[in-house]
């Protein structure tokens, strides 16, 4: 069956320019999570996504980041103003369910490169 | 605050010896520890996860991880290394913080390198 998928796989923008980056995350999967991944550095969490409820956004960086999910499936993070800090590999992970014993499957990443 | 700490950056292991890449982990309470891989453009995949019960978790590919709650330490380990485990591992811990959901703290990462 079909995984966790994002596009674009690759972004360049120019500093100062907004980006949207798309999550499609498995059918029937509740739970969507956004990490930020740095290089050489292991992932940070973003936010969270409980079906289209945003429980927790503890974990953006700055009010130029935005996600949504409006229908409880696809999700997509919004970066405006663009800064060289936000280049990295953008991951979105989705659970079929909330708790702890479910495990969360990762999409292949947005590599962002802010020039 | 919970976190996890991976001591080495590179494990180096010949194929067909055994490996073991190193966590320990500091949290209040009771600890809910992962372990990840990542292969080159592609996504993290889920290993093997603690939660409680028996201190040897037994997980995806071969792996193995022992708990240790006297030592802080969650060894992931292989009896045997194949040259297709080269990757890059990530430790991870639940934050007690997050309530209902699987909100993780990740380590830095250990990159395993099996030489055939």
């Amino acid at each position: 069956g079909a995984g966790v998928s994002q596009s674009p796989r690759y972004k360049v923008a120019k500093r100062g320019q907004d980006v949207a980056l798309r999550c499609d995350p498995i059918s029937g999967h509740v739970s969507l999570f956004w990490y930020q991944q740095a290089l050489g550095q292991g992932p940070e969490f973003l936010t969270y996504f409980q079906n289209e409820a945003q429980l927790d956004k503890s974990g953006l960086p700055s009010d130029r980041f935005f996600a949504e999910r409006p229908e409880g499936s696809v999700s997509t993070l919004k970066i405006q103003r663009t800064q060289q800090e936000d280049s990295a590999v953008y991951l979105c992970a989705s659970s079929t369910g909330a708790g702890v014993s479910y495990e969360q499957y990762f999409g292949p990443g947005t590599r962002l490169t802010v020039t | 605050a919970q976190s996890v700490a991976q001591p080495e950056d590179q494990v180096n292991v010949a194929e067909g010896n055994p490996l073991t890449v190193k966590c320990t982990y500091s949290v209040s309470g009771n600890p809910y520890l992962f372990w990840y891989v990542q292969y080159p453009n592609r996504g993290l995949q889920f290993l093997l996860k603690y939660i409680t019960g028996d201190n040897l978790v037994k997980g995806s590919y071969g792996f193995e991880a022992e708990f240790n709650k006297s030592q802080t330490s969650f060894h992931l380990k292989k009896p045997s290394a194949l040259v297709s485990d080269s990757a890059l591992y990530f430790c991870a811990v639940r934050d007690i913080r997050s309530g209902g959901y699987q909100k993780v703290t990740f380590g830095t990462g250990t990159k395993l390198q099996v030489i055939p």
